[in-house]
Protein backbone atom coordinates (compact mmCIF):
# COMPACT_ATOMS: atom_id res chain seq x y z
CA UNK A 1 0.00 0.00 0.00
CA UNK A 2 1.75 3.25 -0.87
CA UNK A 3 1.59 5.90 1.13
CA UNK A 4 1.86 9.72 2.07
CA UNK A 5 2.30 10.65 5.63
CA UNK A 6 1.52 13.89 6.97
CA UNK A 7 0.80 15.47 10.84
CA UNK A 8 -2.81 16.52 10.60
CA UNK A 9 -1.74 19.62 12.76
CA UNK A 10 -3.40 21.93 13.55
CA UNK A 11 0.51 23.80 13.53
CA UNK A 12 0.25 27.23 14.55
CA UNK A 13 2.50 29.99 13.71
CA UNK A 14 2.85 33.86 14.86
CA UNK A 15 2.41 36.37 11.97
CA UNK A 16 5.91 36.88 9.72
CA UNK A 17 7.15 33.33 10.93
CA UNK A 18 8.31 30.64 9.02
CA UNK A 19 6.00 27.70 8.43
CA UNK A 20 7.30 24.25 8.31
CA UNK A 21 4.82 21.42 6.77
CA UNK A 22 6.54 17.98 5.78
CA UNK A 23 5.61 14.83 4.68
CA UNK A 24 6.74 11.17 3.91
CA UNK A 25 6.28 8.55 1.10
CA UNK A 26 6.66 4.98 1.08
CA UNK A 27 7.20 4.36 -2.79
CA UNK A 28 10.65 4.58 -3.34
CA UNK A 29 10.59 5.11 -7.26
CA UNK A 30 8.29 8.22 -7.13
CA UNK A 31 9.64 10.78 -8.74
CA UNK A 32 7.11 13.64 -9.32
CA UNK A 33 5.77 15.40 -5.38
CA UNK A 34 3.24 18.12 -5.44
CA UNK A 35 1.96 20.45 -2.84
CA UNK A 36 -1.39 21.75 -2.60
CA UNK A 37 -3.09 24.68 -0.69
CA UNK A 38 -6.96 23.71 0.21
CA UNK A 39 -8.90 26.61 1.48
CA UNK A 40 -11.94 25.22 3.55
CA UNK A 41 -14.94 24.49 1.51
CA UNK A 42 -12.65 25.01 -2.35
CA UNK A 43 -10.90 22.79 -4.01
CA UNK A 44 -7.00 22.48 -3.76
CA UNK A 45 -4.67 25.13 -5.44
CA UNK A 46 -1.25 23.77 -6.86
CA UNK A 47 1.45 25.55 -5.08
CA UNK A 48 4.62 24.23 -6.14
CA UNK A 49 5.98 20.64 -7.92
CA UNK A 50 9.53 19.48 -7.32
CA UNK A 51 10.93 16.59 -9.19
CA UNK A 52 14.78 16.52 -8.16
CA UNK A 53 16.60 16.22 -4.91
CA UNK A 54 17.21 20.05 -3.18
CA UNK A 55 15.68 23.36 -2.92
CA UNK A 56 12.83 24.71 -5.27
CA UNK A 57 12.30 28.47 -4.40
CA UNK A 58 8.70 30.26 -5.44
CA UNK A 59 8.06 33.59 -3.67
CA UNK A 60 8.04 33.11 0.14
CA UNK A 61 7.16 28.95 -0.98
CA UNK A 62 10.20 26.60 -1.05
CA UNK A 63 10.03 23.01 -1.34
CA UNK A 64 12.64 20.35 -0.44
CA UNK A 65 13.05 17.23 -1.42
CA UNK A 66 15.15 14.19 -0.23
CA UNK A 67 14.66 11.35 -1.93
CA UNK A 68 17.32 8.90 -0.14
CA UNK A 69 14.91 10.03 3.11
CA UNK A 70 11.77 9.34 0.85
CA UNK A 71 11.13 13.22 2.32
CA UNK A 72 9.71 16.05 1.45
CA UNK A 73 8.78 19.68 3.08
CA UNK A 74 7.14 23.10 2.20
CA UNK A 75 8.69 26.26 4.00
CA UNK A 76 6.65 28.94 4.34
CA UNK A 77 8.50 32.47 4.80
CA UNK A 78 6.74 35.13 6.14
CA UNK A 79 3.30 33.62 6.91
CA UNK A 80 0.37 35.89 6.64
CA UNK A 81 -2.93 35.00 7.91
CA UNK A 82 -3.69 33.92 4.43
CA UNK A 83 -2.29 31.34 4.46
CA UNK A 84 -4.09 29.59 7.04
CA UNK A 85 -5.20 26.80 5.17
CA UNK A 86 -5.08 22.70 4.85
CA UNK A 87 -1.67 21.98 2.92
CA UNK A 88 -1.87 18.81 0.95
CA UNK A 89 1.27 16.75 -0.34
CA UNK A 90 0.86 14.63 -2.99
CA UNK A 91 2.95 12.02 -4.99
CA UNK A 92 2.60 10.66 -8.57
CA UNK A 93 2.07 7.30 -8.64
CA UNK A 94 2.97 5.65 -11.84
CA UNK A 95 2.89 2.49 -11.08
CA UNK A 96 -0.75 3.07 -10.29
CA UNK A 97 -3.55 4.17 -11.98
CA UNK A 98 -2.32 6.11 -15.08
CA UNK A 99 -0.48 8.67 -13.19
CA UNK A 100 -3.26 9.47 -10.43
CA UNK A 101 -1.70 11.53 -7.41
CA UNK A 102 -1.48 9.99 -3.64
CA UNK A 103 -2.59 12.68 -1.12
CA UNK A 104 -1.49 12.98 2.50
CA UNK A 105 -4.44 13.87 4.80
CA UNK A 106 -3.22 17.39 4.86
CA UNK A 107 -1.58 19.49 7.34
CA UNK A 108 -3.73 22.54 8.45
CA UNK A 109 -1.90 25.54 9.00
CA UNK A 110 -3.31 28.62 10.97
CA UNK A 111 -0.99 31.94 10.71
CA UNK A 112 -2.01 34.25 13.49
CA UNK A 113 -2.15 37.90 13.72
CA UNK B 1 -3.07 28.65 -18.28
CA UNK B 2 -4.27 25.24 -16.68
CA UNK B 3 -7.61 26.37 -16.05
CA UNK B 4 -10.23 23.24 -14.82
CA UNK B 5 -14.07 24.61 -14.80
CA UNK B 6 -16.66 22.25 -13.08
CA UNK B 7 -20.48 23.00 -13.61
CA UNK B 8 -22.73 22.87 -11.19
CA UNK B 9 -20.76 24.51 -8.65
CA UNK B 10 -23.53 23.28 -6.11
CA UNK B 11 -26.46 20.81 -6.45
CA UNK B 12 -29.61 20.02 -4.32
CA UNK B 13 -31.40 17.28 -5.58
CA UNK B 14 -33.93 14.71 -4.21
CA UNK B 15 -33.09 11.29 -3.34
CA UNK B 16 -33.83 8.86 -6.11
CA UNK B 17 -32.68 11.42 -8.72
CA UNK B 18 -29.99 11.64 -11.01
CA UNK B 19 -26.79 14.12 -11.25
CA UNK B 20 -24.25 14.92 -13.85
CA UNK B 21 -21.72 17.15 -13.30
CA UNK B 22 -19.15 18.39 -15.84
CA UNK B 23 -15.05 18.84 -15.67
CA UNK B 24 -13.47 20.91 -18.22
CA UNK B 25 -10.22 22.15 -19.24
CA UNK B 26 -10.52 25.61 -21.18
CA UNK B 27 -7.24 25.76 -22.00
CA UNK B 28 -6.05 22.31 -22.60
CA UNK B 29 -6.15 19.07 -23.71
CA UNK B 30 -6.14 16.59 -21.10
CA UNK B 31 -6.25 12.86 -21.93
CA UNK B 32 -6.55 11.88 -18.33
CA UNK B 33 -8.96 13.44 -15.77
CA UNK B 34 -9.62 12.20 -12.41
CA UNK B 35 -12.64 12.59 -9.75
CA UNK B 36 -12.21 13.19 -6.34
CA UNK B 37 -14.40 12.86 -3.83
CA UNK B 38 -14.16 14.31 -0.03
CA UNK B 39 -16.62 14.45 3.07
CA UNK B 40 -16.21 17.21 5.59
CA UNK B 41 -13.07 17.42 7.37
CA UNK B 42 -11.42 14.25 5.76
CA UNK B 43 -8.81 14.29 2.45
CA UNK B 44 -9.21 13.35 -0.90
CA UNK B 45 -10.58 10.16 -1.92
CA UNK B 46 -9.32 9.11 -5.77
CA UNK B 47 -12.74 7.92 -6.98
CA UNK B 48 -11.50 6.96 -10.81
CA UNK B 49 -9.45 7.89 -13.60
CA UNK B 50 -11.06 8.81 -16.96
CA UNK B 51 -8.99 8.47 -20.30
CA UNK B 52 -10.35 10.45 -23.55
CA UNK B 53 -12.28 7.73 -25.57
CA UNK B 54 -11.96 4.82 -23.43
CA UNK B 55 -13.83 3.51 -20.30
CA UNK B 56 -13.22 4.55 -16.93
CA UNK B 57 -10.71 3.00 -13.98
CA UNK B 58 -12.88 3.01 -11.05
CA UNK B 59 -10.50 2.56 -7.57
CA UNK B 60 -11.50 -0.48 -4.90
CA UNK B 61 -15.08 -0.12 -3.16
CA UNK B 62 -16.63 2.93 -6.43
CA UNK B 63 -19.57 1.61 -8.11
CA UNK B 64 -19.45 1.81 -11.51
CA UNK B 65 -23.04 1.60 -12.46
CA UNK B 66 -23.83 4.11 -9.67
CA UNK B 67 -21.05 6.82 -10.49
CA UNK B 68 -21.24 6.45 -14.47
CA UNK B 69 -18.05 8.46 -16.27
CA UNK B 70 -18.16 9.71 -19.69
CA UNK B 71 -14.78 11.66 -21.17
CA UNK B 72 -16.12 12.21 -24.80
CA UNK B 73 -13.34 14.64 -25.74
CA UNK B 74 -10.53 16.06 -24.85
CA UNK B 75 -11.53 18.85 -22.96
CA UNK B 76 -14.58 17.35 -21.29
CA UNK B 77 -15.54 14.70 -18.71
CA UNK B 78 -19.08 13.98 -16.81
CA UNK B 79 -19.46 12.13 -13.73
CA UNK B 80 -23.57 11.13 -13.40
CA UNK B 81 -24.15 10.03 -9.97
CA UNK B 82 -26.87 7.73 -10.39
CA UNK B 83 -29.81 7.02 -8.42
CA UNK B 84 -28.74 9.50 -5.80
CA UNK B 85 -29.00 8.94 -1.71
CA UNK B 86 -28.36 11.38 0.96
CA UNK B 87 -24.96 9.00 1.70
CA UNK B 88 -23.68 10.69 -1.76
CA UNK B 89 -24.08 14.13 -0.22
CA UNK B 90 -19.85 15.01 -0.71
CA UNK B 91 -17.80 17.65 -2.49
CA UNK B 92 -17.12 16.28 -5.68
CA UNK B 93 -13.53 17.41 -7.64
CA UNK B 94 -12.04 16.71 -11.04
CA UNK B 95 -8.93 17.38 -11.87
CA UNK B 96 -7.24 17.45 -15.16
CA UNK B 97 -3.45 16.07 -16.29
CA UNK B 98 -1.16 18.15 -17.69
CA UNK B 99 1.36 16.36 -19.64
CA UNK B 100 4.27 17.84 -20.33
CA UNK B 101 7.65 17.48 -22.91
CA UNK B 102 9.80 16.17 -19.30
CA UNK B 103 6.89 13.63 -18.51
CA UNK B 104 6.68 15.00 -15.59
CA UNK B 105 2.75 16.06 -15.03
CA UNK B 106 0.73 17.64 -12.74
CA UNK B 107 -2.60 17.90 -12.01
CA UNK B 108 -4.65 20.92 -11.67
CA UNK B 109 -7.98 20.75 -10.22
CA UNK B 110 -11.71 22.13 -10.43
CA UNK B 111 -13.13 24.25 -8.25
CA UNK B 112 -15.63 21.79 -7.09
CA UNK B 113 -19.42 20.26 -6.74
CA UNK B 114 -20.89 20.45 -3.49
CA UNK B 115 -23.70 17.75 -3.65
CA UNK B 116 -26.48 17.66 -1.06
CA UNK B 117 -29.37 14.43 -1.62
CA UNK B 118 -32.43 15.37 0.71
Amino acid sequence: QKEVEQNSGPLSVPEGAIASLNCTYSDRVSQSFFWYRQYSGKSPELIMSIYSNGDKEDGRFTAQLNKASQYVSLLIRDSQPSDSATYLCAVADYGGSQGNLIFGKGTKLSVKP
Amino acid sequence: GAVVSQHPSRVICKSGTSVKIECRSLDFQATTMFWYRQFPKQSLMLMATSNEGSKATYEQGVEKDKFLINHASLTLSTLTVTSAHPEDSSFYICSARVLRQTSTDTQYFGPGTRLTVL
